[in-house]
């Protein structure tokens, strides 16, 4: 069946460091595929999204560019921040069922 | 402008005990899904919509029971509690030609099963 690969954390960088958290989705059809960041105590929120091969999401300084070949979305940052600290769900649709990855934790200190 | 609200924010319950968790949408979403988060477990699928009238089973679907009377509102209800269904529920939907579009979540509740 479908599903989504994300990379286990968690994480933990220096601010200013460089954040990739990898995500693949595997699947009979051609998703669209996002990234949630969820902040400790709240629900999930849209980070940023991408409906087609080689569309790039980018948003607060993130980016992820659709890969058709590997059905990839990786997140990136060049720089993170204390505020970044959060876990982050890979997600692709699947005809009304939203497949997430498990989630990565990143923790950033000063 | 209030997207997905949830209620309760937290609730205990003691084993045996039923309860209803409340999923409410005002932005004529078709699609609903409820979901439950446990530590090092990410998202998991109990149940989902289609649209009024439709639900279906998700990964999880045991000890909960949905129905979807209206566009606006997919209630969750656990039937007899147990200490296995402490998590944190949420709750989401997501619009016509939802294949483009994000799913929005409620702020989530927290149950705990004593």
């Amino acid at each position: 069946g479908d599903s989504v690969t994300q990379m286990e954390g968690p994480v933990t960088l220096s601010e200013e460091a460089c954040l990739t958290i990898n995500c693949t989705y595997t699947a009979t059809g051609y998703p669209s595929l996002f990234w949630y960041v969820q902040y400790p105590g709240e629900g999930l929120q849209l980070l940023l999204k991408a409906t087609k091969a080689d569309d790039k999401g980018s948003n607060k300084g993130f980016e992820a560019t659709y890969r058709k070949e590997t059905t990839s979305f990786h997140l990136e940052k060049g720089s993170v921040q204390v505020s970044d600290s959060a876990v982050y769900f890979c997600e692709g649709d699947s005809w009304g069922k939203f497949q997430f990855g498990a989630g990565t934790q990143v923790v950033v200190t000063p | 402008n209030a997207g997905v609200t949830q209620t309760p924010k937290f609730q205990v319950l003691k084993t045996g005990q039923s309860m209803t968790l409340q999923c409410a949408q005002d932005m004529n979403h078709e699609y609903m899904s409820w979901y439950r988060q446990d530590p090092g477990m990410g998202l998991r699928l109990i149940h989902y919509s289609v649209g009024a009238g439709i639900t279906d089973q998700g990964e999880v679907p045991n000890g909960y029971n949905v129905s979807r009377s209206t566009t606006e509102d997919f209630p969750l209800r656990l039937l007899s509690a147990a200490p296995s269904q402490t998590s944190v529920y949420f709750c989401a939907s997501s619009g016509t030609g939802w294949r483009f579009t994000e799913a929005f979540f409620g702020q989530g509740t927290r149950l705990t099963v004593v």
